[in-house]
């Protein structure tokens, strides 16, 4: 079983702030890594799909990084605005297989 | 087009009953998941089929069983359900790397169990 850690595990901002929160996964054996939005009742929607150290993805205020080298990826939402409140996943695919690893999530809420 | 569909959306059983959770997609993907999704513990997979005519243990397969119908079709079953298999059961599809785009997993809707 591989570990993948998120942190926070949650996040209370005022609207309008920036913030941002952490992937950990394991360095080795590294093929993709996986950033979903998961909103309460509903299933997880994918946000970004991320494979060479160093990549940088953006949609809209939302961007994530990439350093496979050192086992992490940060996602970070610019002006969060109250429909930003969702739980954000990511999930660890190694080079092995078509298995997912996810992390426990990070749980933002946004207060108007 | 309409993804990925999961039936029932809520059951309710008894100790010891026994049911099936079923799955499809209509995008032709080949590889299929089962997760489910507790309090505090993210989403675990059970069991997943890389293609049509396999399938393999995930994290947490104890009490349950697969079956890959066809291409389109994933199902789950618990032979004797217990209450430690309370849980909400997210099915999902797989398409790797294409040259017109990205890999992406896709998601079902979720079926809600409660085991008393």
């Amino acid at each position: 079983i591989l570990n993948v850690e998120q942190s926070p595990q949650s996040l209370h901002v005022q609207e309008g702030d920036s913030t941002n929160f952490t992937c950990s996964f394991p360095s080795s054996n590294f093929y993709a890594l996986h950033w979903y939005r998961w909103e309460t009742a509903k299933s997880p929607e994918a946000l970004f799909v991320m494979t060479l150290n160093g990549d940088e993805k953006k949609k809209g205020r939302i961007s994530a990084t990439l350093n496979t080298k050192e086992g992490y990826s940060y996602l970070y939402i610019k002006g969060s605005q109250p429909e930003d409140s969702a739980t954000y996943l990511c999930a660890f695919r190694r080079n092995t297989g078509n298995q997912f690893y996810f992390g426990t999530g990070t749980s933002l809420t946004v207060i108007p | 087009n309409a993804g990925v569909t999961q039936t029932p959306k809520f059951q309710v059983l008894k100790t010891g009953q026994s049911m099936t959770l079923q799955c499809a997609q209509d995008m032709n993907h080949n590889s299929m998941y089962w997760y489910r999704q507790d309090p505090g513990m993210g989403l675990r997979l059970i069991y997943y089929s890389a293609s049509e005519g396999t399938t393999d243990k995930g994290e947490v397969p104890n009490g349950y069983n697969v079956s890959r119908l066809n291409k389109r079709e994933f199902s789950l079953r618990l032979e004797s359900a217990a209450p430690s298999q309370t849980s909400v059961y997210f099915c999902a599809s797989f398409r790797g790397f294409w040259r017109g785009g990205q890999e992406t997993q896709y998601f079902g809707p979720g079926t809600r169990l409660l085991v008393l």
